[in-house]
């Protein structure tokens, strides 16, 4: 197991069209986390799973956002309807359930909205 | 709501010299787990070193070390004997009860040889 993985690494979209981003991580781990990083800020929470199960989602996530993470395995981030706004680096993250660790992150998936 | 703050948008420091980062949070929890990660350019977040809120004693990695002041609520990283390779962004993460992680703004650390 080499990490977590992301795909695509970047994204060029046109406004308006949908995107969709898969989310590989490290096969142990239960927790698998969502974040959205702006040029120059740090990241912004936008939701968790605990196996398949969506346990949270912030203020951040619009109608338009939506995420799964089926048989509790990988994960998808799917925006509809893009927006400029939506551009930035879309990180994950997965970590183990009562391993305080950290988060073992992915290198995420750079989309721009044209 | 728990709030991270980073005051130091950017720090230069010679080579082999040492530097601190600072960060300072704000929370009503008492037990919370503090984290410093490095993003190199163009590559992913790395995890530098955590802090368990409910030990007083302050953790270490290697080159890296922080000074943990609870009642002070502030978190500060210490860089020693730099390296080239320690370029890169640094952000000081708060891990609430939820287990999201909150992040301050970041600090861009750059080596000069």
């Amino acid at each position: 197991d080499t990490g977590v993985s992301q795909d695509p690494r970047h994204k060029i979209t046109k406004r308006g069209q949908n995107v969709t981003f898969r989310c590989d991580p490290i096969s142990e781990h239960n927790r698998l986390y969502w974040y959205r990083q702006t040029l120059g800020q740090g990241p912004e929470f936008l939701t968790y799973f605990q196996n398949e199960a969506q346990l949270e989602k912030s203020r951040l996530l619009s109608d338009r956002f939506s995420a799964e993470r089926p048989k509790g395995s990988f994960s998808t981030l799917e925006i509809q309807r893009t927006e400029q706004g939506d551009s930035a680096m879309y990180l994950c993250a997965s970590s183990f359930w009562g391993n305080y660790r950290g988060y073992t992150f992915g290198s995420g998936t750079r989309l721009t909205v044209v | 709501a728990q709030t991270v703050t980073q005051s130091q948008p950017e720090m230069s420091v010679q080579e082999a010299e040492t530097v601190t980062l600072s960060c300072t949070y704000d929370t009503s929890e008492s037990d919370y787990y503090l984290f410093w990660y490095k993003q190199p350019p163009s590559r992913q977040m790395i995890l530098v070193i955590r802090q368990e809120a409910y030990k007083q004693q302050n953790a270490t990695e290697n080159r890296f070390s922080v000074n943990f002041q609870k009642a002070a609520k502030s978190f500060s990283l210490k860089i020693s004997d730099s390296q080239l390779g320690d370029a890169a962004m640094y952000f000081c993460a708060y891990r609430s009860a939820y287990y999201q992680l909150i992040w301050g703004a970041g600090t861009k650390l750059i080596i000069k040889p």
